[in-house]
């Protein structure tokens, strides 16, 4: 069974500029997170969808941060316009959803911001 | 207000020890989730186990065992006999109502060959 993909894999940009970042779940999951993971921290929920809809959104920086997750499959996750302390790795996850929780994480995308 | 506390940093065993990483919660549902992840150096987050608050039942999977105590809200993980490919940052983490996880800052273990 495929696992979650991400890409890219690294990103550099310049403060200021926009970046996106593109999640594939596991088959079959209804249930896709995104995480932002500072240096040293645990990940910090950003956002979580149930198939296409937003179920979750609480920490999201919504005035530079946005996500979707069209036809309850593929999510982009963009950041307009990056600061510096969006500089970090951007995991996805994704779960079965209905009652099932565990959660299996992409290799995370690290995006460092200049 | 929800969260989770891994007060060690970072611990340092020599192989074949046994260690126990610790992880406290704080949550005023009464229904509610915990996990243990593993990232290793590639920086994958792996699961490891679940656990609901309704189930208190130790549970041991091989080298490693959960222990969890609603009355001191712990949820710790034992690893016996260390191995070198233990060797990684592990993170306990809490869903509670409402679809919210709460991360723990994680605590880096390192096995000494």
């Amino acid at each position: 069974e495929a696992g979650v993909a991400q890409s890219p894999r690294y990103k550099i940009i310049e403060k200021r500029q926009s970046v996106a970042f593109w999640c594939n779940p596991i088959s079959g999951h209804a249930t896709l997170y995104w995480y932002q993971q500072i240096l040293g921290q645990g990940p910090k929920l950003l956002i979580q969808f149930q198939n296409n809809g937003v179920v979750d959104d609480s920490q999201l920086p919504k005035d530079r941060f946005s996500a979707e997750r069209l036809k309850g499959v593929d999510s982009t996750l963009k950041i307009q316009p990056a600061k510096l302390e969006d500089s970090a790795v951007y995991l996805c996850a994704s779960s079965l959803g209905r009652g099932y929780y565990e959660q299996y994480f992409g290799p995370g995308t690290r995006l460092t911001v200049t | 207000a929800q969260k989770v506390t891994q007060a060690q940093t970072e611990i340092s065993v020599v192989e074949k020890e046994d260690v126990t990483l610790d992880c406290v919660y704080e949550t005023r549902d009464t229904t509610y989730y915990l996990f243990w992840y593993k990232q290793p150096p590639s920086g994958e987050l792996v699961f490891l186990i679940r656990r609901n608050s309704f189930d208190e039942q130790n549970e041991i999977s091989g080298r490693y065992s959960w222990n969890f105590q609603k009355s001191t809200s712990s949820f710790n993980f034992t690893i016996t006999a260390s191995q070198v490919v233990d060797s990684a940052v592990y993170f306990c983490a809490l869903k509670v109502a409402g679809n919210q996880f709460y991360f723990g800052t994680g605590t880096s273990l390192t096995v000494i060959p």
